[in-house]
């Protein structure tokens, strides 16, 4: 199995502009988050899917962040317009059953710079 | 507002000594409880899962839980310098995971 997978690693863009993350969740998970992790705030959920249904969206910091999953093999999170404060790591994982199961399968993350 | 608590570090170890590292969580409710490795500029992996009272071994690992202090803590044996990473302590209870900042080991050859 390939993992989770997320595109890109790395995004450096410029304040005001959109950005699009992505994830690939392993095939046959259920649940999908997605994490932002910072030095100061660690490792905060934004959002969380179960069977591709947004369950908890209560993280996402502002209604310049959304997330879509229009299937059970892709997720996408949004920002637009992007400020400099939005630069982080993001992190997309997934698991096997609705609920959030206790072990979660991360990908690699990307490292989002807002300029 | 769930919290975990963990101290930053630097936790510095020499090889082959016990690293502790230690968690406290806010919510009382919380029924499982995990412990994540986290290498510099990689994810997060599972490496400890414990659900009841007392300690949970499994090979240098140890985890240990007390829910009536509300702390949960990780013994690693024999500490090597590739268990140099930061430590994330997570809890649930119906809600996904969160997670304490993380605990940044070093072990010194």
């Amino acid at each position: 199995d390939a993992g989770v997978i997320q595109s890109p690693r790395h995004e450096v863009t410029e304040m005001g502009q959109e950005v699009t993350l992505r994830c690939k969740p392993i095939s046959g998970h259920n649940s999908l988050f997605w994490y932002r992790q910072t030095m100061m705030r660690g490792l905060e959920l934004l959002i969380y899917f179960n069977n591709n249904v947004p369950i908890d969206d209560s993280g996402m910091p502002e209604d310049r962040f959304s997330a879509k999953m229009p299937n059970a093999s892709f997720s996408t999170l949004k920002i637009q317009p992007s400020e400099p404060r939005d630069s982080a790591v993001y992190f997309c994982a997934s698991s096997p059953r609705t609920g959030g199961t206790e072990k979660l399968f991360f990908g690699s993350g990307t490292q989002l710079s807002v300029l | 507002q769930k919290e975990v608590e963990q101290n930053s570090g630097p936790l510095s170890v020499p090889e082959g000594a016990i690293a502790s590292l230690n968690c406290t969580y806010s919510d009382r409710g919380s029924q499982s409880f995990f412990w994540y490795r986290q290498y510099s500029g990689k994810s997060p992996e599972l490496i400890m899962s414990i659900y009841s009272n007392g300690d949970k071994e499994d090979g240098r690992f140890t985890a240990q839980l007390n829910k009536a202090s509300q702390y949960v803590s990780l013994l690693i044996r024999d500490s090597q310098p590739s268990d140099s990473a930061t430590y994330l302590c997570a809890v649930k209870e119906n809600t996904p995971l969160v997670f304490g900042k993380g605990t940044r080991l070093s072990v010194i050859a």
